[in-house]
């Protein structure tokens, strides 16, 4: 399987405190992406970061790529009740084949 | 604009039925997939569309048929049901070319 790994698999914070969960994947790459599920709903796109690219920025979140080391890293600054959620990694390695990752459920008390 | 909706949201079937999921989608999307999603397995992608006649298979196309007659909808049919296709069903979209994939609420599947 393709599928990529997060970890941790779970993570609980105080409101006001940074997240940080990592993504690894096995093989070469086109773009890496992470998603936000909050429970019983469908996935929501938060950002997307390119092979030749090793950070990008949106808002609270921070995403760093490590080709070298096959992984990737999602950082959420100054997290808030509501980023309480899972948080997916999702490679494409094809351009049509998306391979999701085990998640990170991530629980913020306020 | 609807999104991507996704009918029904709950459905249970016996062993060996048969049924087909809905998805549909509103934004002219060429990319339409479908995805399971299990307990600690993450989502896995089953089949996906690049456009309207054209259809291929994904990480685990067994026990599901597709097709996709126009840009819009893209219907997951399962054949013969079987109990380890109980799961959450999403479907998704996007523009060819693009990677933001967006989801529809999901079809919770259970399978007796």
């Amino acid at each position: 399987s393709q599928q990529g790994e997060e970890d941790p698999q779970a993570l609980s914070i105080q409101e006001g405190e940074n997240a940080t969960m990592n993504c690894s994947y096995k093989t070469s790459i086109n773009n890496l992406q992470w998603y936000r599920q909050n429970s019983g709903r469908g996935l929501v796109h938060l950002i997307l970061i390119r092979s030749n690219e090793r950070e990008k920025h949106s808002g609270r979140l921070r995403v760093t790529l490590d080709t070298s080391k096959k992984s990737s890293s999602l950082l959420i600054t100054a997290s808030r009740a509501a980023d309480t959620a899972s948080y997916f990694c999702a490679t494409d390695y094809t351009g049509n084949q998306f391979y999701f990752g085990t998640g990170t459920s991530l629980t913020v008390i306020p | 604009n609807a999104g991507v909706t996704q009918t029904p949201k709950f459905q249970v079937l016996k062993t060996g039925q048969s049924m087909t999921l809905q998805c549909a989608q509103d934004m002219n999307h060429e990319y339409m997939s479908w995805y399971r999603q299990d307990p600690g397995m993450g989502l896995r992608l089953i089949h996906y569309s690049v456009g309207a006649g054209i259809t291929d298979q994904g990480e685990v196309p067994n026990g599901y048929n597709v097709s996709r007659s126009t840009t819009e909808d893209f219907p997951l049919r399962l054949l013969s049901a079987a109990p380890s296709q109980t799961s959450v069903y999403f479907c998704a979209s996007s523009y060819r070319g693009q990677r933001e994939q967006f989801f529809g609420p999901g079809t919770r599947l259970t399978v007796l």
